[in-house]
Parts: structure tokens; sequence; C-alpha cells
């Protein structure tokens, strides 16, 4: 059974429009992740949190926020998608950063 | 500095054939650990192996092997035997508890491709 699951797995907004993707893991794990992969990059974190704690990548731009309303969710919003915004969006969990990380199967978004 | 190089962006390799993909890193941690990840053209992040840098022996996990030479600063992955589902790309990365807080830092990546 998949332990990071992501919804939806294609999500086409359009540019402007807000647009808000979401993560949720089946195994309690304190620790999830919101990272971006552009095509034939390496994925780049964006932000994390460790339990309710936010950490934001320094070079995130504000466009881009997320919600942890509970252990099992995690929410990305990106409020005013441009085109630059395409790309992957990979949710990752680990247990107290030391664990290895897993990945959901991501979501691929496409801004018109 | 790179800190996760990977030198072949892409790979051909004959079905059933080994083949090794290089990874080499940069750190000045003496806490890390090294992963590998292979990403098919789906698009989900599959974990394949772990080494941490205390580990003396090489981690093996079915067809995968990761040749840890600490010395040179090298974590190849060598998949044996290979098959036509082997056919995506592969990210080494490490994970440094001091210099980066335990965040993964990723390679540019290999894509590898399994001929018939």
């Amino acid at each position: 059974d998949a332990m990071v699951i992501q919804n939806p797995r294609y999500q086409v907004t359009q540019f402007g429009k807000p647009v808000t993707l979401s993560c949720s893991q089946t195994l309690n794990h304190n620790v999830m992740y919101w990272y971006q992969q552009k095509s034939s990059q390496a994925p780049k974190l964006l932000f994390h949190y460790y339990d309710k704690d936010f950490n934001n990548e320094a070079d995130t731009p504000d466009n881009f926020q997320s919600r942890r309303p509970n252990t099992s969710f995690c929410f990305l919003d990106i409020r005013s998608p441009g085109l630059g915004d395409a790309a992957m969006y990979l949710c990752a969990i680990t247990q107290d950063y030391t664990d290895t990380q897993y990945f959901g199967p991501g979501t691929r978004l496409t801004v018109l | 500095a790179q800190k996760i190089t990977q030198t072949q962006p892409g790979m051909f390799v004959q079905e059933k054939e080994a083949v090794t993909l290089d990874c080499t890193y940069d750190t000045s941690d003496q806490s890390y650990g090294l992963f590998w990840y292979k990403q098919p053209s789906s698009g989900e992040m599959i974990f394949l192996i772990y080494q941490g840098s205390y580990d003396e022996q090489n981690a093996t996990e079915g067809r995968y092997s990761l040749n840890f030479q600490k010395a040179r600063k090298s974590a190849n992955l060598v998949i044996s035997a290979s098959q036509l589902g082997d056919s995506a790309m592969y990210f080494c990365a490490m994970r440094e508890v001091y210099n980066a807080g335990n965040m993964l830092t990723f390679g540019g990546g290999t894509r590898l491709m399994v001929k018939p």
C-alpha cells in the first residue's frame, strides 16, 4: 500500500489562478517535505514541516505557501501560478530527519 | 563546488548486463548518508539503497549494490542483470547532519536506458 499519497496526480490551472496540491501519509511520520522538480532537473526543496514547525528554504518564492493541519496531511498552495511554476511537485516524509525520505507519486502541474 | 556530482547524463546498457552509475560527493561532515533513488517516467522517486558514512560494509539490496569508497568520496550504484524496467532517471543524494541540517542534496541525475 502506498505510504505517501498525492492528489491530484495531474493538475491544470490558469495563469494567476490559485491552486492547492495535497499530500497525505499513512505512517504518521513527523517530517513532511515539498519539492519542486522541473523537467530534466533534480528536485529542489521548497519547505518542510517538522511536526508543526514550518521551515522555509531561503530561496522559496512567497508565492508558495504550505499548511499542515494534522500529522497526516500537508498542502501546497500556489497563490498566483506563473508559467515558470509548471513542474512536478513531490511530497516526501521521514521520521525525525534521520530516516530515509520516502516520496509520493507527485503532482504534475501545468499552467496555461 | 557541487556537493553531488553525477558525471553521466545518459547511459545505455544491454539487458541482463551489469551497469555502474557514478556518484561523487563533497562534504566536510563526518556524519552523512548517501542515497540512490530511481525515477521512472511516471515521476515517482523510488528509494533504492542507503549507505551511512560510518558503515564499513557496502550496502546491497537485491540487484542493487553501492560501491562506497570513502577516501575517494564516491558512492557508485551497481545494478546487476539489468532489466527493461530499470530504464529511468537515477539520482544520487546526500544527507549531511551538520552542514545541511539533515536535508537532502541531489545530484543532477543519470538517465539509464536498457536495450533489449
